[in-house]
């Protein structure tokens, strides 16, 4: 099946701890993004991509970080830095292009514990 | 720069009844819209959206949203109301000229029996 692939579901991160979010696309999009929602909450956007070996920060960046080596993938990587992880990361992609549908994954929740 | 809202926390309304999910934009170009789904602990699924042409954009399940440039609105609607349509709808709004779309805070709908 043709999709979004967000992996883990749950995540677990000590204090102090670097963790990494995958995020794999078999639809051939260019395009791909990062998305944070904390609960009852809008989506707030850390880094997009919309070609390989480029990505440009969004509003939240700070605390993340991204790699697009791949056109199929999209990892994010949440340091140490960022104070207030807990939240739930949603990854997506669409065709670049400001008419084309942005598709979304399931979603990881990362929980500091 | 561009914007959205989305008026209202909340809607509910009964089942049978028609609905409306209210959002506004701002953009400085000329407007893409879309209206997403959200059900709890997943992905946001796309609805539908406006690109050009006709005001009234037909979309999944049912759903329709009216695309009005004076009042720069693009309301969702929906005829007759399904106690599963209960879920937060997103609107989004992209700038033809921006590299990346601006999603509102969402609404929650809830549709009693």
């Amino acid at each position: 099946d043709g999709g979004i692939t967000q992996s883990p579901k749950y995540l677990f991160r000590k204090e102090g701890q670097n963790v990494t979010l995958s995020c794999e696309q078999n639809l051939n999009h260019d395009a791909m993004y990062w998305y944070r929602q904390d609960p009852g909450q809008g989506l707030r956007l850390i880094y997009y991509s919309q070609i390989v070996n480029d990505f440009q920060k969004g509003d939240i960046a700070e605390g993340y970080s991204v790699s697009r080596e791949k056109k199929e993938s999209f990892p994010l990587t949440v340091t140490s830095a960022q104070k207030n992880p807990t939240a739930f990361y949603l990854c997506a992609s669409s065709e670049t292009g400001g008419g084309n549908t942005i598709y979304f994954g399931e979603g990881s929740w990362l929980t500091v514990v | 720069a561009q914007s959205v809202a989305q008026p209202e926390d909340q809607v509910n309304v009964a089942e049978g009844n028609p609905l409306t999910v209210k959002c506004t934009y701002s953009v400085s170009g000329n407007p893409y819209l879309f209206w997403y789904v959200q059900y709890p602990n997943r992905g946001l699924q796309f609805l539908l959206k406006y690109i050009t042409g006709d005001n009234l954009v037909k979309g999944s399940y049912g759903f329709e949203a009216e695309f009005n440039k004076s009042q720069t609105s693009f309301h969702l609607k929906k005829p007759s109301a399904l106690v599963s349509d209960s879920a937060l709808y997103f609107c989004a709004v992209r700038d033809t000229n921006a590299g990346k779309s601006t999603f509102g805070d969402g609404t929650t709908l809830t549709v009693k029996p």
